[in-house]
């Protein structure tokens, strides 16, 4: 089984300019995740897809963060203006559902804002 | 709000030395708990869910348990290659299927 896939793996920007992440999920797989993980910290979730609705974005900073997953598989999110405290590993995740280990990270992407 | 402290911050072993890393959680109500593997520059990699206070799992050389308040992953006779950081998370009933995390534990196994 293919895993979740991630891209790009490492981006490096300035503050105030924007960035896309994209995630192509474990086939499927109907809910996707998106995490934020910052050095040193447990990853944090940022909005939880069920096929292409929105389920949970309570954590998602949406005056710059945007997401989006069309017909219920691949996903993208967005930073617009980035700024230096965003610098993070963008971890994306998919599952089945969420009881055992349905639950599968991708390799994620690592940001730097400079 | 739910919330997963991981303790200690880091750890260092040496290989057959034998100890236990411990996730105290608070929770509104237990789904499941969940310990990760997490390897440098990738993500996480799911090692076990527990459900309920008693139960225990075991997986080669690590064994997880679960009380009320508390779970602990023991390393039985580590080795190097079991070095890596340990994530623990809960998942709460009811609501979105998330999980929170602790902040890990980063666990050193010399030969």
């Amino acid at each position: 089984e293919a895993g979740v896939a991630q891209s790009p793996r490492y981006k490096i920007i300035e503050k105030r300019q924007s960035v896309a992440f994209w995630c192509n999920p474990i086939s499927g797989h109907a809910t996707l995740y998106w995490y934020q993980q910052i050095l040193g910290q447990g990853p944090k979730l940022l909005i939880q897809f069920q096929n292409n609705g929105v389920v949970d974005d309570s954590q998602l900073p949406k005056d710059r963060f945007s997401a989006e997953r069309l017909k219920g598989v691949d996903s993208t999110l967005k930073i617009q203006p980035a700024k230096l405290e965003d610098s993070a590993v963008y971890l994306c995740a998919s599952s089945l559902d969420v009881t055992g280990h349905g639950y599968t990270f991708g390799s994620g992407t690592r940001l730097t804002v400079v | 709000e739910d919330q997963v402290t991981q303790s200690p911050e880091a750890l260092r072993l040496q290989e057959g030395e034998s100890s236990s890393l411990n996730c105290s959680y608070t929770v509104s109500g237990l789904r499941g708990l969940f310990w990760y593997r997490q390897d440098p520059g990738k993500g996480p990699e799911f090692l076990f869910t527990l459900y309920s206070a008693g139960e225990e799992k075991e997986k080669e050389r690590l064994k997880a348990t679960l009380t009320k308040k508390e779970s602990f992953l023991h390393i039985t006779a580590p080795k190097p290659e079991d070095s890596a950081t340990y994530l623990c998370a809960v998942q709460a009933k009811g609501g979105s299927e998330k999980l929170v995390f602790g902040k890990g534990t980063k666990l050193t196994v010399n030969p």
